[in-house]
């Protein structure tokens, strides 16, 4: 089975804090992304990217930053955490083409206080 | 424009009656593909179906089919036989070929809940 493993569940942190959220994938998936997702706004793509060292910005980059440094770790970096980044946090990954599955971790509930 | 769109914020069905999640998206590309996924109120994102623009036949997964009409842009979940572990958020996504990195776009969801 694929697993998508995110190093933290439930995380409070205070505003100004670097916020790091760890994704490791067992499949050897190309695709890893990042979402966020907000009651009324549905799941928004923050970060993809499609090899080692290569990232492209999704929807709403503004605020974070990411790190792929080996093929199976995708990690989500808030440099000043602010109240307005408190969200739910997926992480997800896939085979490159439209007709493979992405594949989600549990979550990353991050509360910014 | 929004690329997904489910109308449906919320629906009640009994148990064990059949329920259909409306879904109906936007796009230019002819190759693309459409999913289904679950999210209970854990959280995590279960994938239950896909269906390609080029899969002729309806797809099916157990309890799962996809009512596939290309020219209504639609594609439907029909979830037969409601179970009360059926209760939860369902999101239709779609990934476009032309679309970098192929990612997924998202619909706003639709929350279930299934009575027993």
């Amino acid at each position: 089975d694929v697993k998508v493993t995110q190093s933290s569940r439930y995380l409070v942190k205070r505003t100004g804090e670097k916020v790091f959220l760890e994704c490791v994938q067992d499949m050897d998936h190309e695709n890893m992304f990042w979402y966020r997702q907000d009651p009324g706004l549905g799941l928004r793509l923050i970060y993809f990217s499609y090899d080692v060292k290569m990232k492209e910005k999704g929807d709403i980059p503004e605020g974070y930053s990411v790190s792929r440094e080996k093929k199976e770790r995708f990690s989500l970096i808030l440099e000043s955490a602010s109240t307005n980044q408190t969200s739910m946090y997926l992480c997800a990954s896939s085979q490159q083409g439209i007709g493979n599955t992405i594949y989600f971790g549990e979550g990353s509930w991050l509360t910014v206080v | 424009a929004q690329k997904i769109t489910q109308t449906q914020p919320g629906m009640f069905v009994q148990e064990k009656e059949a329920v259909t999640l409306d879904c109906t998206y936007d796009t230019s590309d002819q190759s693309y593909g459409l999913f289904w996924y679950k999210q209970p109120s854990s959280g995590e994102m279960i994938f239950l179906i896909y269906q390609g623009s080029y899969d002729e036949q309806n797809a099916t997964e157990g309890r799962y089919s996809l009512n596939f009409q290309k020219a209504r842009k639609s594609a439907n979940l029909v979830i037969s036989a409601s179970q009360l572990g059926d209760s939860a958020m369902y999101f239709c996504a779609m990934r476009e070929f032309n679309n970098a990195g192929n990612m997924l776009t998202f619909g706003g969801g639709t929350r279930l809940m299934v009575k027993p």
